[in-house]
């Protein structure tokens, strides 16, 4: 069946450090992945997104390659700040428009000045 | 964006008694919205689809008596947890997707049963 598994965190670094949370996944057909984020009491927000083989999605110096030939999706940025610190989540939707996505289990990263 | 609020968005109850929670699309239709439920620390795990006009659809596991689903209009799905029990408090969070089949979330109804 299609899953996602993502690194287990927390994820601790210190201000302008470089980020990598993997994720790698398993899917029939060529679906879509997505990264979220879960900052503190707020509800998942699309951080970034890529819908075919060898596309990059990137959104606030984050940026992810969808890599088919690895199935995976690694979130990474190269200088994280305070306020950066909340849970990501990788996803997948199956290539069927309009279904529930399946996530991973979230990466919480914390970081600290 | 689009907007999907959650009312309430806490919600705390006593064992026994049913509590709904509703999910609203503010600014687009939505003819099918997704339910999900959130263990502390752990991923969001797909409850049921709702579709208006008709019935959900729910996930394997999922007591369809238990998690009643409403897709009442095209801007508003229901879920009522009936009867609930303390194994039932959790973190409830509903999805939309809009025309162009991004997925916006809620933000989520925390349940706690006494």
């Amino acid at each position: 069946g299609n899953s996602v598994t993502q690194m287990e965190g927390p994820v601790t670094l210190s201000e302008e450090a470089f980020l990598t949370i993997n994720c790698t996944y398993t899917a029939t057909g060529y679906p879509s992945l997505f990264w979220y984020v879960q900052y503190p009491g707020e509800g998942l927000q699309l951080l970034l997104k890529a819908t075919k083989a060898d596309d990059k999605g990137s959104n606030k110096g984050f940026e992810a390659t969808y890599r088919k030939e690895t199935t995976s999706f690694h979130l990474e940025k190269g200088s994280v700040q305070v306020s950066d610190s909340a849970v990501y989540f990788c996803a997948l939707e199956t290539n069927q428009a309009g279904t529930a996505l399946i996530f991973g289990k979230g990466t919480t990263l914390s970081v600290s000045s | 964006g689009a907007v999907v609020s959650q009312h309430p968005s806490r919600v705390i109850c006593k064992s026994g008694t049913s509590v709904k929670i509703e999910c609203r699309s503010l600014d687009f239709q939505a003819t099918t919205m997704f339910w999900y439920r959130q263990f502390p620390k752990q991923s969001l795990m797909l409850m049921a689809t709702s579709n208006e006009g008709s019935k959900a659809t729910y996930e394997q596991g999922v007591e369809k008596d238990k998690f009643l689903i409403n897709h009442a209009s095209l801007t508003l799905s229901t879920l009522t947890v009936t009867s609930a029990h303390p194994e039932d408090s959790s973190f409830y969070i509903c999805s939309a997707p809009t025309d162009t089949d991004t997925q916006y979330f809620g933000p989520g109804t925390r349940l706690t049963v006494l």
